[in-house]
């Protein structure tokens, strides 16, 4: 089945700094990859997706890089601030098919004001 | 819009009770899911139902069990609880006729078992 890697599993960033988190898949059949952010005590939700046809995709201050051949894709967030503190996972899928999603550990970023 | 709804929100068993999760998804979600999220560890696929059918089932022992009620709502029920049961179960819908792969979680049922 598939195999989720993410690192690292804690990232504390200065305010306004940059911020990447990278996750590694084993599947070759995956070609569906959401990142979730989740905040203390909340629910996770979806920000941000990537389907293997696109090599980037950007929405304001956050971006998912893929790389199908190396298998690893990448979330990015620029500028950060106090509130994108969070857990943050990512997941590979073969297809939109949510049921099949693997997830990834979690990444907990703290952005230091 | 109502969101995933999950009952109850705390639960407190002893080892080797039944404990029984309820989530009802977001009207017109067919597709339920159900995760389980240890402390400090992340999200482990255990379930998912589609039309009232189970669909996929992850790595765990069958005491971990479940089902979807025709109006999509689902139930999760662990039997002969043990300790390392205890977690957070969060439920997901999604709606597979979008075809955008978006899980909407609830937010989850926590189990202690003592």
């Amino acid at each position: 089945g598939e195999n989720v890697e993410q690192h690292p599993s804690t990232l504390s960033v200065q305010e306004g700094d940059s911020a990447v988190i990278k996750c590694t898949y084993s599947d070759s059949a995956s070609n569906y990859f959401p990142w979730y952010k989740q905040e203390l005590g909340k629910r996770p939700q979806l920000i941000i997706d990537i389907r293997s046809n696109v090599g980037e995709k950007k929405d304001q201050r956050i971006a998912v890089t893929l790389n199908k051949t190396a298998k690893h894709f990448s979330l990015h967030i620029t500028e950060t601030q106090p509130e994108d503190s969070a857990v943050y996972f990512c997941a590979a899928s073969e297809g939109v098919n949510a049921g099949k999603s693997t997830f990834g550990d979690g990444t907990t970023l703290t952005v230091k004001p | 819009e109502a969101g995933v709804t999950q009952s109850p929100t705390h639960l407190i068993k002893t080892r080797g009770q039944q404990a029984t999760l309820r989530c009802s998804p977001i009207s017109g979600h067919t597709s339920v899911y159900w995760y389980q999220q240890a402390l400090g560890l992340g999200l482990q696929f255990l379930l998912w139902y589609d039309e009232g059918e189970e669909r996929n089932r992850g790595n765990f022992p069958p005491r971990f069990s479940g089902r979807q009620f025709p109006n999509y709502s689902s139930e999760l029920n662990v039997n002969a609880l043990e300790l390392e049961d205890s977690a957070l179960y969060l439920c997901a819908s999604s709606n597979r006729d979008l075809n955008t792969g978006e899980l909407f979680f609830g937010e989850g049922s926590r189990l202690t078992v003592l």
